[in-house]
């Protein structure tokens, strides 16, 4: 089934320690979206790929930066993750850009910094 | 600025009939969408308003008025799995999708 998979479903980093979270998709489309969801929250836009065009929100912290080497993968590398950081992290994916209300997610990860 | 209301939490009995509200004050409007979202899992679509009025599927309804920036989610027969967190969320003129915190909803037996 064709589908958007997060690896791995929950991480625990340490303070200060890089992390990388994956994810891939086999739906062939051109929008990837990571998204920060922490609890009753609404989940938080932090950057999207149009191809290989990315969009950095104004608001993303630098400590966040994201790689998408090809259409089906997409990482989000956070450089020194304080205790702050700690909370779901979506993927997302939509077929185009106009369609971005369509969007498909992933399981989510959920990262713990201790 | 960009905003989305709705409650942050209700409560209702299986069974029964339930209505989530939902206000909204965007730069442009492209449609509007409920997800669900259980506890430690991805929001998962539910419906999508574009034009005015109902939209049915089931035993979920959505409506929306888009001169009154509302709309509302209606859930009938609840069933305890119905219990969740139901996201509201507007794409705005740029097609970036604009969310709600959310509406913890309880089903009580």
């Amino acid at each position: 089934d064709a589908m958007v998979i997060q690896n791995p479903r929950y991480q625990v980093t340490q303070f200060g320690k890089p992390v990388t979270l994956s994810c891939s998709q086999t739906l062939n489309h051109n929008v990837m979206y990571w998204y920060q969801q922490k609890s009753s929250q609404a989940p938080k836009l932090l950057f999207h790929y149009y191809d290989k065009d990315f969009n950095n929100e104004a608001d993303t912290p630098d400590n966040f930066q994201s790689r998408r080497p090809n259409t089906s993968f997409c990482f989000l590398d956070i450089r020194s993750p304080g205790l702050g950081d700690a909370a779901m992290y979506l993927c997302a994916t939509s077929k185009t850009r106009d369609s971005s209300y369509e969007q498909y997610f992933g399981p989510g990860t959920r990262l713990t910094v201790t | 600025g960009q905003n989305i209301d709705q409650p942050t939490e209700m409560t209702a009995t299986e069974g029964a009939i339930v209505q989530i509200n939902c206000t909204y004050q965007t730069s442009g409007f492209n449609g509007l969408f409920w997800y669900q979202q259980h506890a430690g899992e991805a929001p998962t679509f539910l419906s999508y308003n574009v034009l005015d009025g109902l939209e049915e599927k089931g035993r979920f309804s959505s409506f929306l008025s888009r001169s009154k920036g509302y709309s509302y989610l209606l859930l009938k027969e609840l069933q305890m799995k119905d219990s969740a967190s139901y996201l509201c969320a507007v794409t705005d003129s740029n097609y970036q999708l604009i969310w709600g915190a959310g509406t913890k909803l309880i089903i009580k037996p």
